[in-house]
């Protein structure tokens, strides 16, 4: 499978801790998403990191990406309640001409205020 | 809101019933998507239809019929599902060209709870 695969599958914080969760892939990637869903809602886009990008930051995230690992890390710093949530990552196989995104089954966020 | 709105949010439908789902997309994208998330499993795709031809099928059961009428809008079509059909359905949108590779950002609607008793 080419999926995306998180780890941890579960993860547990208090609020103004850093998280931190993993993703990896098992083939060429032309880029890979990580997004977030809350309880039984649609999924919203976070952040994009291609392929050539080693690093990416937005607001408290940050992501970085290891190709040669064929492996992403998604960090949020200074956690809040709110961000309390599954996270995803999601992967566009390299050569996809289409947009298909592979997903991984995600890390299940908890924040404690 | 994300521009993409799924109804009904929730249905129960029985074995023998025909029912669609309705996905509506205000972003102008040319290409859409349907997925099945079910507890404990990745996100499945189901159906892409990039400018408005089916580009993709899963290896979907028959017994789910996508039909995407314009660029704006996309349906699922159900009948005689079985009880493991229960899922939340997402529906997605995003901006693609025809070929080489796009940013493939999707823009997810909120999905429909849907129920086989």
């Amino acid at each position: 499978s080419q999926q995306g695969e998180e780890d941890p599958q579960a993860l547990s914080i208090q609020e103004g801790e850093n998280a931190t969760m993993n993703c990896s892939y098992k083939t060429s990637i032309n880029n890979l998403q990580w997004y977030r869903q809350n309880s039984g809602r649609g999924l919203v886009h976070l952040i994009l990191i291609r392929s050539n990008e080693r690093e990416k930051h937005s607001g408290r995230l940050r992501v970085t990406l290891d190709t040669s690992k064929k492996s992403s890390s998604l960090l949020i710093t200074a956690s809040r309640a709110a961000d309390t949530a599954s996270y995803f990552c999601a992967i566009v196989a390299g050569g996809t001409s289409y947009g298909k995104l592979t997903f991984g089954q995600g890390t299940i966020l908890t924040v404690h205020p | 809101e994300t521009g993409v709105t799924q109804t009904p949010r929730h249905l129960v439908m029985g074995m023998t019933n025909k029912k669609s789902l309705k996905c509506e997309q205000h972003l102008g994208h040319n290409a859409m998507y349907w997925y099945k998330q079910s507890a404990k499993k990745p996100l499945e795709l189901m159906f892409v239809y990039n400018f408005k031809e089916q580009t993709e099928n899963n290896s979907v059961p028959s017994r789910f019929s996508p039909e995407c009428p314009n660029s704006s809008h996309l349906f699922l079509h159900l009948h005689t599902l079985q009880p493991e059909d229960s899922a939340l359905y997402l529906c997605a949108s995003s901006q693609e060209g025809r070929r080489g590779l796009a940013k493939n950002i999707q823009y997810f609607g909120a999905g429909t709870r849907l129920s086989v008793l």
